[in-house]
């Protein structure tokens, strides 16, 4: 079955770095784009950034543009989220998520979810 | 960029009665939206997606409709284990950008 696996959370200052990771198991993790998604405490979800099956493609939502950076190694079935010049509003759940399209043909929706890991920017 | 309106934002239901979630686009969206149900501490779980379309597992008691601005999320005879939250997710206009309605809860009356 998939799975989908995050770390790498924790408590960091404003203006700090953090890089998490999702490792992923039960699909051809090489098949397929991926998206992180957050969800700040309380409130909604929100799509953070999507790359593709192959690394070279990436999109990012408007509110992380030049501070986060995505990647993947489909060597080891791992994929990861660069945060760097955190702010307050960056306090979130993260996901990682599968994209349910496969390869060429990303739809921008998510058929699994990891079970997140938790950011919090504080000082 | 469209965004995504749910309401009400609190729904309280009996068990064994129907549901019916409302979520409205600003803009059109044709049938590209998705329902995600998100129990407390657990991750979101994809229902249904182009609109109407159950993913795979999810039983026929849910059911989605509508196309363009206006969409419904039908809970047909709700059980306990679908009091959560529910939120809608279009992606139209992906990449870049995909939207969340702030989601609607379903609680026991």
């Amino acid at each position: 079955q998939v799975q989908l696996v995050e770390s790498g959370g924790g408590v960091v200052q404003p203006g700090g770095s953090l890089r998490l990771s999702c490792a992923a198991s039960g699909f051809t993790f090489s098949n397929y784009g991926m998206h992180w998604v957050r969800q700040a405490p309380g409130k909604g979800l929100e799509w953070v950034t999507y790359i593709r099956y192959t690394g070279n493609i990436r999109e990012y939502a408007d509110s992380v543009k030049g501070r986060f950076s995505i990647s993947r190694d489909n060597s080891q079935n791992t994929l990861y989220l660069q945060m760097s010049s955190l702010r307050g509003e960056d306090t979130a759940v993260y996901y990682c998520a599968k994209e349910i399209g496969f390869k060429e043909r990303p739809l921008g929706y998510f058929d699994f979810w990891g079970q997140g890991t938790l950011v919090t920017v504080s000082s | 960029e469209a965004v995504m309106t749910q309401s009400p934002a609190t729904l309280s239901v009996f068990p064994g009665e129907r549901a019916t979630l409302s979520c409205r686009a600003s803009l059109s969206i044709s049938s590209n939206l998705a329902w995600y149900q998100q129990k407390p501490g657990q991750a979101p779980r994809l229902l249904i997606y182009d609109a109407s379309t159950r993913a795979t597992g999810i039983p026929a008691r849910f059911s989605g409709s509508g196309s363009g601005t206006e969409f419904t999320l039908t809970i047909s005879s709700l059980q306990s284990g679908d009091f959560a939250v529910y939120y809608c997710h279009q992606y139209n206009n992906w990449p870049p950008e995909g939207t969340f309605g702030q989601g609607t809860k379903v609680e026991i009356k």
